[in-house]
């Protein structure tokens, strides 16, 4: 059974400040997505990384998969009151599990203006 | 290009009863994925349907079933509800792609079971 744990599980921050949230897990994984999700809404998908040690960049979110595919982490510059909501990391086993996701339990992020 | 769409948004049922949640995945994708959302459980994989079939199951009780039809559309059934069911029940489409397969989420059936 793969098992994502995902830290912190509650953030509060004001608006500028800087954060980033971990995944970690003692399995491999074959891509890791990250999902936000609003209050009464499906989780949207923000970023899916592939390759171990792979950066990408979306405007003021750098998501990273770490080398050996087992870690991953989403970091925020100069937080909005915008990116408040629930961060969710999920990971995929591949082979013919294709559309099984296993998530980790959130992040919780509020932004203070 | 529509996203994945669930009906019925909202629904409330009594205990006992069994109700029936449809999916509409995006236009091409094969396989549809359905999940549990709870507040003490998080997000948890119920079961995967690719050309109609079951590939995948997650560990949930057998009053949880699905089935998919031959244009990709999906339903789940859970039978003989328990106010332990409550929860947001979202479906999630795919490509099946061997590598980097993302999956995209529609915006769940919130069920309450009283």
């Amino acid at each position: 059974t793969q098992l994502l744990e995902q830290s912190p599980q509650f953030l509060s921050i004001q608006e500028g400040e800087n954060l980033t949230v971990y995944c970690n897990s003692s399995s491999v994984f074959s891509s890791l997505q990250w999902y936000r999700q609003e209050p009464g809404e499906g989780p949207v998908l923000l970023v899916t990384v592939v390759t171990g040690g792979e950066v990408k960049k979306l405007k003021r979110l750098t998501f990273q998969f770490g080398d050996a595919r087992k870690d991953s982490s989403l970091h925020i510059t100069a937080a909005q009151t915008g990116d408040t909501g629930l961060y969710l990391c999920a990971g995929a086993v591949g082979g013919t599990s294709y559309g099984k996701l296993t998530f980790g339990q959130g992040t919780i992020l509020t932004v203070h203006p | 290009k529509a996203g994945v769409t669930q009906t019925p948004r909202y629904l409330i049922k009594t205990r006992g009863q069994q109700v029936t949640l449809s999916c509409s995945p995006i236009s091409g994708h094969r396989s549809v994925s359905w999940y549990q959302q709870t507040p003490g459980q998080g997000l948890q994989f119920l079961f995967e349907y690719f050309s109609e079939t079951q590939r995948n199951k997650g560990n949930f009780p057998g009053r949880f079933s699905g089935r998919q039809f031959s244009n990709s559309r999906s339903e789940m059934n859970v039978s003989t509800l328990e106010l332990g069911d409550s929860a947001l029940y979202l479906c999630a489409s795919s490509l099946n792609r061997v590598s980097g397969n993302t999956i995209y989420f529609g915006e769940g059936s919130w069920l309450t079971v009283v």
